[in-house]
């Protein structure tokens, strides 16, 4: 079966511009989740959507972060206005149901470099 | 709060010999535990989890992880390293919370298999 999609996987701006990203989970899976990986950390859940709807995104910077999940398949995350410490890779993952214990799978990531 | 600790960031092992990569976790109640292995450039991929009963998970590439309540500990081990098992690996803890899932990834060891 065909993994989760992103795209671009690379994206460079100047700070204060605008930025998006997309996600195509796995056929099927119901639960969608952005991350945020910085350098030298690990991964940081910034939003979890079940279908359409959002069911967690405690740890995603609102002011200028934002994501929709519409028809309950893909997913679009934006940055608007970007920050240079939002410079870090963005990791999609999928999982089939909203359960702790379903595996989630990751896509490759976005390497986004703000200037 | 839950939280994950990998003490060392990076192990150096010899080809053929076995490996060891530590984590331990901190929970209220009953945790998932997961590893995931990031090669340069790519996404998570999914190792092994433990959910319930058996203490010794086996999982990808002959990676095995053994849960141990008492330490709250979920040490990732493999009995051969091989020169292809250099990557980056990470342990999460997982919890249903409110109808959704807490998740907390590790900051990640740095694995380094010397031919």
């Amino acid at each position: 079966e065909a993994g989760v999609a992103q795209s671009p996987r690379y994206k460079i701006i100047e700070k204060r511009q605008s930025v998006a990203f997309w996600c195509n989970p796995i056929s099927g899976h119901a639960t969608l989740y952005w991350y945020q990986q910085i350098l030298g950390q690990g991964p940081k859940l910034l939003i979890q959507f079940q279908n359409n709807g959002v069911v967690d995104d405690s740890q995603l910077p609102k002011d200028r972060f934002s994501a929709e999940r519409l028809k309950g398949v893909d997913s679009t995350l934006k940055i608007q206005p970007a920050k240079l410490e939002d410079s870090a890779v963005y990791l999609c993952a999928s999982s089939l149901i909203p359960l702790s214990t379903d595996t989630q799978y990751f896509g490759p990531g976005t390497r986004l470099t703000v200037l | 709060a839950q939280s994950v600790a990998q003490p060392e960031d990076q192990v150096n092992v010899a080809e053929g010999n076995p490996l060891t990569v530590k984590c331990t976790y901190s929970v209220s109640g009953n945790p998932y535990l997961f590893w995931y292995v990031q090669y340069p450039n790519r996404g998570l991929q999914f190792l092994l989890k433990y959910i319930t009963g058996d203490n010794l998970v086996k999982g990808s590439y002959g990676f095995e992880a053994e849960f141990n309540k008492s330490q709250t500990s979920f040490h990732l081990k493999k009995p051969s390293a091989l020169v292809s098992d250099s990557a980056l690996y990470f342990c999460a803890v997982r919890k249903n919370s409110g109808g959704y899932q807490k998740v907390t990834f590790g900051i990640g060891t740095k694995l380094q298999v010397i031919p």
